[in-house]
């Protein structure tokens, strides 16, 4: 059974640094990219950014570049999102998604397959 | 960025009914178009890839069309099970991916 397991719920202060983690498991996890989505309170689902687990090469919602960051740790099958310096605007439930795709004559199609449970950030003074 | 709209942000509907959400592209993605559901507190589930594809698991009663610029997705009979939060997302241009705001299913 495909799994993403997510850490746990986080609280924190402003300026502080962060990273969350999720561990794929029941699945070839250098095959897949990991995508990281977040929801804003009272909003929808944003992509932030996504990362290829095998070689590590990251693309980034451009809203949000420079703000956080994906890494992979493939040796023990975890991705993580990363802030070395958190705002309020940043509490949010963020989840991993895994991207599968599939072929087509037109260049592949990507979608999330398997999601994390949610981890749910709050940063408040 | 891709801009993707859909209609209606929400609706109040009885189980039986048939459902139908809208979902609007800013331009052409021909069916680079996926359709998920997401109940408070758990993780969103793909219930469509590709514009009409139903995804391994979900019920039949599940169903989505359309091309280019304008998509559907159909619940023929709803379930108590099925309110939800439904959203588009499209898979044609990265960076960035986007995501429609969202159709809020409730119980009338």
């Amino acid at each position: 059974e495909v799994q993403l397991v997510q850490s746990a719920a986080e609280v924190k202060k402003p300026g502080e640094a962060l990273r969350i983690s999720c561990k794929g498991s029941g699945y070839g996890f250098t095959s897949y990219w990991i995508s990281w989505v977040r929801q804003m309170p009272g909003e929808g689902l944003e992509w932030m950014g996504q990362i290829d687990s095998s070689d590590s090469y990251t693309k980034y919602n451009p809203s949000l570049q420079g703000h956080v960051t994906i890494s992979v740790d493939k040796s023990i099958s975890t991705a993580y999102l990363q802030w070395s310096s958190l705002q309020a605007s940043d509490t949010a439930i963020y989840y991993c998604a895994r991207t599968t795709y599939t072929g087509r004559n037109s260049g592949n199609l990507y979608y999330f397959d398997n999601w994390g449970q949610g981890t749910l950030v709050t940063v408040s003074s | 960025d891709i801009q993707m709209t859909q209609s209606p942000s929400s609706l109040s509907a009885s189980v039986g009914d048939r459902v139908t959400i809208s979902c609007r592209a800013s331009q052409n993605i021909d069916t680079y178009l996926n359709w998920y559901q997401h109940k408070p507190g758990k993780a969103p589930q793909l219930l469509i890839y590709g514009a009409s594809s139903l995804q391994i698991g979900v019920p039949s009663r599940f169903s989505g069309s359309g091309s280019e610029t304008n998509f559907t997705l159909t619940i023929t009979s709803l379930q108590p099970e099925d309110f939800a939060t439904y959203y588009c997302q499209q898979s044609y241009i990265i960076p960035p991916w986007t995501f429609g705001q969202g159709t809020k299913v409730d119980i009338k």
